[in-house]
């Protein structure tokens, strides 16, 4: 089967960096994809991982190890506008999502 | 701008009385999908449609059905809705399979079933 786990929330203060953990089994793996929910709101594609390492877009960065089936959601200097839940989901061979549960982030002032 | 449109935002209906949800998109993508999204939960796969392709999750209801007439619009039909389909309805799309791990959302039906 496929499954992924990631923390259920996180709090963190404004300006630090938070670090949002995923790991997850599957079959047939191309990829990580990270996406952030407000509430109410859509999804909102963030980063794409396929290869080990780290990606960089501005304030985030996601990162990868296929080995180890991990990845991780780097937001650095945290803003109040980044309270949000953030999902990660597997991108399979069979050319789907599957999402994770969701991390609720809640950044204090 | 190119978007995911989604009406209406929100949807009442009674139990057992069929109600259709509409989705279209500017962005001329060739996959669509549906998703379900309850409080607090993760979005799950309903169906997507490859061009015309219908592709049904396994294990989707019966009560759930599609229709994609063109490369515009797609349209989720609920036959029967009850009390335990009440929840977020998302549309989304990506340019082909191959870019899946990329979609872009609407921003929602919120369903009612009372």
């Amino acid at each position: 089967g496929q499954s992924l786990e990631q923390p259920s929330e996180v709090t963190a203060v404004e300006g630090a960096i938070v670090q949002i953990n995923c790991t997850y089994q599957t079959s047939g793996f191309y990829g990580l994809s990270w996406y952030q929910q407000h509430d109410g709101g859509a999804p909102t594609f963030l980063s794409y991982n396929a290869l080990d390492g780290l990606e960089e877009t501005g304030r985030f960065s996601s990162f990868l190890s296929r080995s180890d089936s991990y990845g991780y959601l780097l937001l650095q200097e945290l803003q109040m506008k980044d309270s949000a839940s953030y999902f990660c989901a597997l991108y399979n061979q069979g050319g789907k999502l599957i999402f994770g549960q969701g991390t609720e982030l809640s950044v204090k002032p | 701008d190119a978007m995911v449109i989604q009406n209406p935002r929100y949807q009442v209906t009674q139990f057992g009385k069929p109600v259709t949800l509409s989705c279209s998109q500017t962005l001329n993508h060739n996959v669509m999908y549906w998703y379900q999204q309850k409080s607090s939960q993760a979005p799950k796969l309903l169906f997507h449609y490859y061009d015309k392709d219908f592709n049904n999750e396994a294990d989707t209801p019966d009560n759930f059905q599609s229709r994609r007439p063109n490369t515009s619009f797609c349209f989720l039909d609920i036959r029967s809705p009850g009390l335990g389909d009440a929840a977020m309805y998302l549309c989304a799309t990506s340019k082909h399979t191959g870019t899946s791990y990329e979609q872009y959302f609407g921003p929602g039906t919120r369903l009612t079933v009372t």
